[in-house]
């Protein structure tokens, strides 16, 4: 069946590092990509998204880019603040959202 | 614009016991979905409405679980009797429309039940 593979957490980054948080996807058919982040204490919010291939989501200095070829649509920031600290799920959608494990990030100062 | 609403946010009961949890959509949003989130995982849906009909229950653990939502707007999830496993966090989340292309829910901030 159609599932999300996202890489194991937590990562642990200073602020203004780099990140990346891996994304793979396994489906039949062309679903929409979706990137969901929860920050403490609250809800699931949608950060940004993508509907077909080579399609680039992007919110709040983060991008993702649609990889047909590779069945992938990684997360990555490229100064990433203390604020940006919570758990991200990357998610996939035909007709109902399929999400990953989610991966915890912790940026310190 | 209010966001999807859920109450409790918090509930703790012994097993046997039964539980109910509410979820009021965005205004105008015709779906509704509720969700389970274990620990350290991703939730899975168990069930989405369009209105009042509830058109996907595949995953719902149909001999204590149960759900309704009267007039497409309002929603109750109900769990009777409850199990150790039962402990998660309850999600509700409501889009315009699932044929969108654009497919975006929007989440309440969950219900966190623990069963003792």
């Amino acid at each position: 069946g159609d599932s999300v593979t996202q890489m194991e957490g937590p990562v642990t980054l200073s602020e203004e590092a780099f990140l990346t948080i891996n994304c793979t996807y396994t489906a039949t058919g062309y679903p929409s990509l979706f990137w969901y982040v929860q920050y403490p204490g609250e809800g699931l919010q949608l950060l940004l998204k993508a509907t077909k291939a080579d399609d680039k989501g992007s919110n709040k200095g983060f991008e993702a880019t649609y990889r047909k070829e590779t069945t992938s649509f990684h997360l990555e920031k490229g100064s990433v603040q203390v604020s940006d600290s919570a758990v991200y799920f990357c998610a996939l959608s035909f007709n109902k959202l399929i999400f990953g494990a989610g991966t915890r990030l912790a940026v310190h100062p | 614009e209010a966001g999807v609403v859920q109450s409790p946010r918090y509930k703790i009961i012994e097993k046997k016991q039964p539980v109910a949890f509410w979820c009021n959509p965005i205004s105008g949003h015709n779906t509704l979905y509720w969700y389970r989130q274990n620990l350290g995982q991703g939730p899975e849906l168990l069930i989405r409405y369009e209105n009042e009909e509830a058109v996907d229950d595949s995953q719902l653990p149909k001999d204590r679980f149960s759900a309704e939502r009267l007039k497409g707007v309002d929603s109750t999830l109900k769990i009777q009797p409850a199990e150790l496993g039962d402990s998660a966090v309850y999600l509700c989340a409501s889009s315009r429309s699932p044929g969108s292309s654009l497919y975006e829910q929007y989440f309440g901030p969950g219900t966190r039940l623990t069963v003792t």
